[in-house]
């Protein structure tokens, strides 16, 4: 059984450019949450996804946007990038009509911005 | 809103020794869940260990417990006889369940550097 998986490991852009990245949730999960962990810092909520809707929101500007397909996977866009988004970003997954407080990490996407 | 303290950016224990890495929380909700988990440098983040606000026994997995006082609003980490794999990243983190189901997102304190000498 699968876990959550993440694409791509590592990516590396300039200021301005656009970045999306993937994420597969484990099987039989249906939300999708996004966190960025900055250097030398605990991950920060970015949101979550539920039914192909955002349905909470971190303290993050509308350049970060998502989406959810279908299938549970989710995409992170971030848009206008600042070298301040250089980070880990993080995806997990839960079950929505399951064990509320279970939620699994995948292996986390670095970007770099130059 | 939810916020997580972690006093310790960083220790040194001796391998085989106990450790206890200090978290303390501050949330209105009433049911919440409080979580440890592990970042080795590869930078995935591994669950440890999960106590709920209703839960009156303390949780423990293996070597790990997390002694839980919720008056003191405190959800400390015990590691028992530390062995050099336990050298990490620990974080502390917190959520609420959602009202549509499932859960809020996580909220992370910003961490502890564990490490472990022979």
């Amino acid at each position: 059984d699968a876990g959550v998986t993440q694409s791509p490991t590592h990516l590396i852009k300039t200021r301005g450019q656009q970045v999306t990245l993937r994420c597969s949730p484990k099987s039989g999960h249906d939300t999708v949450s996004w966190y960025q962990q900055a250097l030398g810092q605990g991950p920060q909520f970015i949101f979550q996804y539920y039914e192909e809707e955002e349905r909470q929101r971190g303290n993050f500007p509308d350049r970060f946007s998502g989406h959810q397909f279908p299938n549970y996977s989710s995409e992170l866009n971030v848009n206008a990038l600042l070298l301040g988004d250089s980070a880990l970003y993080l995806c997990a997954s839960g079950e929505a009509g399951g064990v509320w407080y279970e939620q699994f990490f995948g292996p986390g996407t670095r970007l770099t911005v130059l | 809103a939810q916020k997580i303290t972690q006093t310790q950016p960083g220790m040194f224990v001796q391998e085989k020794e106990a450790v206890t890495l200090d978290c303390t929380y501050d949330t209105s909700d009433q049911s919440y869940g409080l979580f440890w988990y592990k970042q080795p440098s590869s930078g995935e983040m591994i669950f440890l260990i999960y106590q709920g606000s209703y839960d009156e026994q303390n949780a423990t997995e293996g070597r790990y417990s997390l002694n839980f006082q919720k008056a003191r609003k405190s959800a400390n980490l015990v590691i028992s006889a530390s062995q050099l794999g336990d050298s990490a990243m620990y974080f502390c983190a917190m959520r609420a369940p959602y009202s549509g189901g499932g859960a809020d997102g996580l909220t992370f304190g910003k961490g502890t550097h564990l490490i472990i000498q022979p």
